[in-house]
């Protein structure tokens, strides 16, 4: 079983709509993190969040630590958005479990 | 850029070899991460390093080791290498309880 499930694995939209990604956990956790790859390798930090919801630019992230639940919303998708975007959490040693990552593919 | 360097970008051995992959950390950054990413397996946490002390171990295999000097940079050392161990290995730092920064990673084949 894996610590962290994440859904959809694929993701296919069209520029402007509105996207939500979803991640859930089972392990107690002290940090969930947001990450975007894109093609080619390169990962970026996009949120790190312990608690409520954060903002940036066209990026909302939301976590609900009792139910154990995370989203990740993007508004006005853009083709550039296109990316795989991983869920990660940090539990209270310090350890990190991945989710499987959501590719996000966003068609002009 | 995020600050994070890692060497080499791209590297080709032999089975039963041994390779050392390293990592500069942003400037200030005490802590160090070893990620590996795989086809197979997605993306993995090996290990943490905090000012030179291992903080944390995730599925590190015990062929694998770490380990960061006085000056923070972090050094991931691979041997008997196997064909499975080729993968993208990724360095990331971060300021004490903080947004992480990933290296451009270190891409391992094993032929």
């Amino acid at each position: 079983k894996n610590e962290v499930e994440q859904s959809p694995q694929n993701l296919t939209a069209q520029e402007g709509e509105f996207i939500t990604i979803n991640c859930s956990y089972s392990v107690g956790i002290s940090a969930l993190h947001w990450l975007q790859q894109h093609p080619g390798g390169g990962i970026v930090s996009l949120f790190m969040l312990s608690s409520g919801k954060k903002k940036h630019g066209r990026l909302i992230a939301t976590i609900n630590i009792q139910e154990k639940h995370s989203s990740l919303h993007i508004t006005a998708s853009h083709p550039r958005d296109s990316a795989v975007y991983i869920c990660a959490v940090r539990n209270t040693g310090n350890q990190f479990y991945f989710g499987t990552g959501t590719s996000l593919t966003v068609i002009p | 850029d995020s600050g994070v360097t890692q060497t080499p970008k791209h590297l080709i051995t032999a089975t039963g070899q041994r390779v050392t992959l390293r990592c500069s950390p942003r400037s200030g950054d005490l802590s160090v991460y070893w990620y590996q990413q795989s086809l197979d397996q997605g993306l993995q946490f090996l290990i943490q390093y905090y000012n030179g002390e291992e903080r944390a171990k995730g599925n590190i295999l015990e062929r694998f080791s770490a380990q960061q000097f006085p000056d923070l940079h972090s050094e991931l050392n691979l041997s008997s290498l196997e064909l499975g161990d080729s993968a993208l290995y990724f360095c990331a730092s971060s300021p004490t309880g903080n947004t992480i920064y990933f290296g451009e990673g270190s891409w391992l084949t094993v032929v």
